[in-house]
């Protein structure tokens, strides 16, 4: 099973919304990472995660909470986003030093 | 710091031809390079990487890359294009410096496009 997955696929919120997106993984992999994409643009690192403690935080707002409650889970809590932040949000996993294996990306739009 | 570049927004191949996306990139130290392709609306696939070893590396799909240390190159090549490789390809390299060591830096991507 080399598949991470991404819930939701879509997702549209307004600027004072409180919302999550979800990720999962079931390859042992200790290694969990948060980019953001824009269309036609190369991925933007976020956040990294390594035994399911925060290890990278690419200076990114506070209105982006992660969270990785286990080593199979990955959360970002989305609140009071601005619409400058709609874009595709890729979740992947490796192990460490490997290659990442991406989900299928949550797609968010800020209205 | 690590960097990769690629040189080419769009690359135009028939169908049938040969094709190669470019690829550089500067490490300070041994590259860990990857490549990837992203479909339009969906995420990006793993197709290969080079690590250490043999300069020819062989991928999924029928792709392959050739690592050339003394031009700072990892070109991505196929014998014969098909049209469903169409898609935006990423080369990537390995942070070695980040934290967590594992983290990608992703170059601008190219944009294959292939025709029937």
């Amino acid at each position: 099973d080399t598949e991470v997955t991404q819930t939701p696929k879509h997702l549209v919120m307004g600027m004072t919304n409180k919302k999550s997106l979800k990720c999962e993984q079931h390859m042992g992999h200790r290694a969990m990472y948060w980019y953001k994409q824009k269309a036609k643009k190369p991925p933007e690192l976020m956040f990294v995660y390594s035994y399911e403690k925060l290890s990278i935080n690419e200076s990114v707002p506070s209105r982006f909470s992660p969270e990785c409650p286990n080593s199979s889970l990955l959360n970002l809590h989305l609140h009071a986003l601005q619409p400058e932040d709609s874009a595709l949000y890729l979740c992947a996993s490796s192990h460490h030093g490997g290659e990442l294996f991406f989900g299928e990306g949550s797609r968010l739009t800020v209205l | 710091a690590q960097s990769v570049a690629q040189p080419e927004d769009q690359v135009n191949v028939a169908e049938g031809n040969p094709l190669t996306v470019k690829c550089t990139y500067s490490v300070s130290g041994n590259p860990y390079l990857f490549w990837y392709v992203q479909y339009p609306n969906r995420g990006l696939q793993f197709l290969l990487k080079y690590i250490t070893g043999d300069n020819l590396v062989k991928g999924s799909y029928g792709f392959e890359a050739e690592f050339n240390k003394s031009q700072t190159s990892f070109h991505l090549k196929k014998p014969s294009a098909l049209v469903s490789d169409s898609a935006l390809y990423f080369c990537a390299v390995r942070d070695i410096g980040s934290q967590a060591g594992t983290a990608l830096i992703f170059g601008k991507g190219t944009t294959l496009s292939v025709s029937s």
